[in-house]
């Protein structure tokens, strides 16, 4: 596809349960970055992964909170043992380059924990 | 205080009237601006990307940069029922890949 798509695009789950959500991005951006947006807030930057570079974890809000990309492909991002507080859109962007310029985002995921 | 501050409305105007949407920051050292726009349920997509201070249009929209003030805006002329959606700000500073991102403003324009 021409954009970044994202998967699934609703999960809802039990508190302390793991969830794995997915992203894959345009086809040649090298850099990815994943965002949470809780409701009326704005985009919390969570993880940028550029390449093969190690990836800048400083806005993982927890250790419960991990993320893997393989190359400039797919990139999954894992939640252990789910909190309600971690309810909220999920959000992948994609990027050319070091990541300055336009960020091409995907759908998102709607996690709800219970 | 947060870096970035944006009302998060909502704001609802008549179809054709002229929008005003704003943010402030507190980081100086800010260099890149931009605003992005998101429909209910979909991922945020780029609308206008300023450089520096100044101001920028494309179409009917118009973004604003006042650094002296610290101060962002952007205007949308004529607008439509298609134009509601939440309309982001973000901002970064020079060679940096980290945006900060406002809380959004949800506008409605009503037919």
């Amino acid at each position: 596809g021409a954009g970044v798509s994202q998967s699934p695009s609703n999960k809802v789950t039990e508190k302390g349960k793991d969830v794995e959500l997915r992203c894959d991005p345009i086809s040649g951006h090298t850099a990815l970055y994943w965002y949470r947006q809780r409701l009326g807030q704005g985009l919390e930057f969570l993880i940028y992964f550029q390449g093969n570079s190690a990836p800048d974890k400083s806005g993982l809000p927890s250790d419960r909170f991990s993320a893997e990309r393989t190359g400039e492909s797919v990139s999954t991002l894992t939640i252990q043992r789910t909190q309600q507080e971690d309810s909220a859109v999920y959000l992948c962007a994609s990027t050319q380059g070091q990541g300055e310029g336009e960020q091409f985002f995907g759908p998102g995921t709607r996690l709800t924990v219970l | 205080q947060k870096e970035v501050e944006q009302d998060p409305g909502p704001l609802s105007v008549p179809e054709g009237a002229i929008v005003s949407l704003n943010c402030t920051y507190s980081n100086s050292a800010f260099q890149y601006f931009m605003w992005y726009r998101q429909y209910s349920r979909k991922g945020p997509e780029l609308l206008m990307y300023t450089y520096s201070s100044g101001n920028k249009e494309d179409g009917r929209f118009t973004a604003q940069v006042d650094k002296s003030s610290k101060y962002i805006s952007l205007f949308i002329r004529d607008s439509q029922p298609s134009d509601s959606a939440t309309y982001l700000c973000a901002m970064s500073t020079s060679g940096t890949y980290k945006y900060i991102f406002g809380t959004g403003t949800r506008l409605k324009v009503l037919a």
